[in-house]
């Protein structure tokens, strides 16, 4: 069974710059969450797609948004970049059933100069 | 607003013995319960969890307790190891649109030592 993956590991851009960063879901997951973690703090829920839609968000800006494929992949962009953007992405897959358990990749350390 | 706090930053803990970390939470809709751990460089990884419907789950050395009147969940590691040197985040599921949204806490770094 494969896990989650993210790429790339890690990317520097400067501000006003845009970034997409992808996932893998784990095999069988059919449903893929984005999460930003800052330094020191816990992971934040950016939205969440299902069957290719966005099905729920957090509290971020429009500038922050994404794609899921019918392979279940994921993509997330984020436009005009600001230094308070710097923080490791990460992305979980889970398989919608009830039991709301997310799996999570290594992430994507983001540093924006 | 922080829904789901871990007030402590950090634990030490003599290897073999128990380690309880502890978990606050306000948000009565909250349904399910999760710990991670994460290791510097990786992402979190999945320990345990547990329903609003259940007050204890256990898995091997792990286990979660939960007091719903309180809003207070904790994790129990016992024994203790080396390995289980590791930042661990208490979460909780709450349906958001539709969405499987999970609100994660601070984190308390864990330390076991020899």
């Amino acid at each position: 069974e494969t896990g989650v993956t993210q790429s790339p590991t890690h990317l520097i851009k400067t501000r006003g710059q845009q970034v997409t960063l992808r996932c893998s879901s784990q095999s069988g997951h059919n449903t893929v969450s984005w999460y930003q973690q800052a330094l020191g703090q816990g992971p934040q829920f950016i939205f969440q797609y299902y069957r290719e839609e966005e099905n729920g968000r957090g509290n971020f800006p429009p500038r922050f948004s994404g794609l899921q494929f019918p392979n279940y992949s994921s993509e997330l962009n984020v436009n005009a970049l600001e230094l308070d953007d710097s923080a490791l992405y990460l992305c979980a897959s889970s398989l919608v059933s009830g039991t709301d358990t997310q799996y999570f990749g290594p992430g994507t350390r983001l540093t924006v100069l | 607003d922080q829904q789901v706090k871990q007030n402590s930053p950090s634990l030490s803990v003599q290897e073999g013995r128990i380690s309880i970390l502890n978990c606050d939470y306000t948000n009565s809709m909250f349904d399910y319960f999760l710990w991670y751990k994460k290791y510097p460089a990786e992402g979190p990884t999945f320990l345990i969890s547990i329903s609003s419907i259940k007050d204890k789950n256990e898995d091997g050395r792990f286990t979660v307790f939960l007091n719903k009147s309180a809003k207070h969940l904790s994790l129990h590691i016992v024994p203790s190891q080396p390995g289980d040197s590791a930042v661990y985040f208490c979460a909780a599921s709450a349906r958001a649109q539709g969405a499987q949204k999970l609100v994660f806490g601070q984190g308390t770094r864990l330390t076991i030592n020899p």
